[in-house]
Formats: structure tokens, C-alpha cells, sequence
């Protein structure tokens, strides 16, 4: 079936840092994929739709300079958080629209720390 | 306003029981799909299973089923014969649109379910 690798699973960094968030899909060509952002205990928000090529179209609300998304092949999808702070610590997960019965595959996810 | 309501932040269900996770949801547009994800606590969504607004049939896998009545706007799930690795935390969702998966997915608020031995 259809495998969406994210990486890296958690991380910490410094405030005023910037960290990258990857998504990969490994045996299918991903041409849209989502960011979506889980506080604890919460709902999936989803922050921004990424299709390859093209810019992001983010939800309203989301500050497309501090979470930048880039789509650059069918395959890699990125979620940079730039000058993270701590409110930005958060679970963040990406998924790929794969056409099929289910619709979507969804990566497993980063938990981000900011101190 | 919501687009899918789970209005059962908690339940608990006895080992070998089956038990009923709600969503009710809310769209104007004729061609929806609705569905379930289970996300235990190390955070990966799973798909458990999906029904499309025209589908006759209510759809099954396994031991899950999704009740759909599509007048009450209503797609709960049924999960039969619970086992311990089902507690975790259910979400009900819903892409607007024609199928083709790439239209963006609205999740409700999930519903935690803890399994009783």
C-alpha cells in the first residue's frame, strides 16, 4: 500500500531556530499533500495544501512566512518552521492524497519541542 | 459551524463488547466521502474505513462498520467485539467534493475509546 515516510519523528530546538520537517512518499507519486497541526489532546488542523510544483494554499489563520511549504517533486514534501518559538511546539503530520478507496496516507508524524 | 460533531469526548467499553462511536456532520454538497481514523498514543493516523455519500451499502471492514443515515446526516461507528489494542483516540472526517482524494479533509474532535479488561 501506499507509504508516506515523515522524518524526524520528534525533535527539540533552541527558540529563534529554524526546523525542517520532511515527507516523503515512497511508492506513489504524492502531486498534493496536507500539513495538518494537533495540539494535545485535539483535532487535526490543517495548516496548508501543498501541490507539487505550485505554491502552498494555506488556511486561514496560518502565517505562510513562518511555516514555509515547499513541494518541489512528486515525491518530497517540507514544512520548515522558521524562528520557532514555543508556542509553535506542537505534533505535526503531513499526508498524500493517493486516489484510492481511503483517499489519503498519512505520515507518522513530528512531535516538535520548542525551549 | 462544525462540519463533523463527535459529541463523546470518553467512552469505555468491556473487553469482547461492541460499542458505537458518534459523528453527526454537516454539508451542502452532494458528493462527500466520511471517514474513521484511529490515532493511539504514538500519534500515526490509521484508516479504519470509508463510506462515499453515494454508496447504498453501509461499508465494513472487519470489525468495524459505519452506520450511514444520510437523511440524519449521521456515519457512526460500530466497532464489534472490542479488544484491548483498540483503546486510542477515534476521529470521524469529511472531504467535500468530487472523489479523487484531493480535496482537503475536515476532522472532528475525536472521541477517546479505553478498552476494560
Amino acid at each position: 500500500g501506499a507509504v508516506v515516510s515523515q522524518h524526524p519523528s520528534w525533535v527539540i530546538c533552541k527558540s529563534g531556530t529554524s526546523v525542517k520537517i520532511e515527507c516523503r512518499s515512497l511508492d506513489f507519486q504524492a502531486t498534493t499533500m496536507f500539513w495538518y497541526r494537533q495540539f494535545p489532546k485535539q483535532s487535526l488542523m490543517l495548516m496548508a495544501t501543498s501541490n507539487e510544483g505550485s505554491k502552498a494554499t494555506y488556511e486561514q489563520g496560518v502565517e505562510k512566512d513562518k511555516f514555509l511549504i515547499n513541494h518541489a517533486s512528486l515525491t518530497l514534501s517540507t514544512l520548515t518552521v522558521t524562528s520557532a518559538h514555543p508556542e509553535d511546539s506542537s505534533f505535526y503530520i503531513c499526508s498524500a492524497a493517493t486516489g484510492g478507496i481511503g483517499g489519503y496516507t498519512f505520515g507518522s508524524g513530528t512531535r516538535l519541542t520548542v525551549v | 459551524a462544525q462540519k463533523i460533531t463527535q459529541t463523546q469526548p470518553g467512552m469505555f467499553v468491556q473487553e469482547k463488547e461492541a460499542v458505537t462511536l458518534d459523528c453527526t456532520y454537516d454539508t451542502s454538497d452532494p458528493s462527500y466521502g466520511l471517514f474513521w481514523y484511529k490515532q493511539p498514543s504514538s500519534g500515526e493516523m490509521i484508516f479504519l474505513i470509508y463510506q462515499g455519500s453515494y454508496d447504498q451499502q453501509n461499508a465494513t471492514e472487519g470489525r468495524y462498520s459505519l452506520n450511514f443515515q444520510k437523511a440524519r446526516k449521521s456515519a457512526n461507528l460500530v466497532i464489534s467485539a472490542s479488544q484491548l489494542g483498540d483503546s486510542a483516540m477515534y476521529f470521524c472526517a469529511m472531504r467535500e467534493g468530487m472523489t479523487g482524494g484531493y480535496q482537503k479533509v475536515t476532522f472532528g474532535t475525536g472521541t477517546k475509546l479505553q478498552v476494560i479488561p
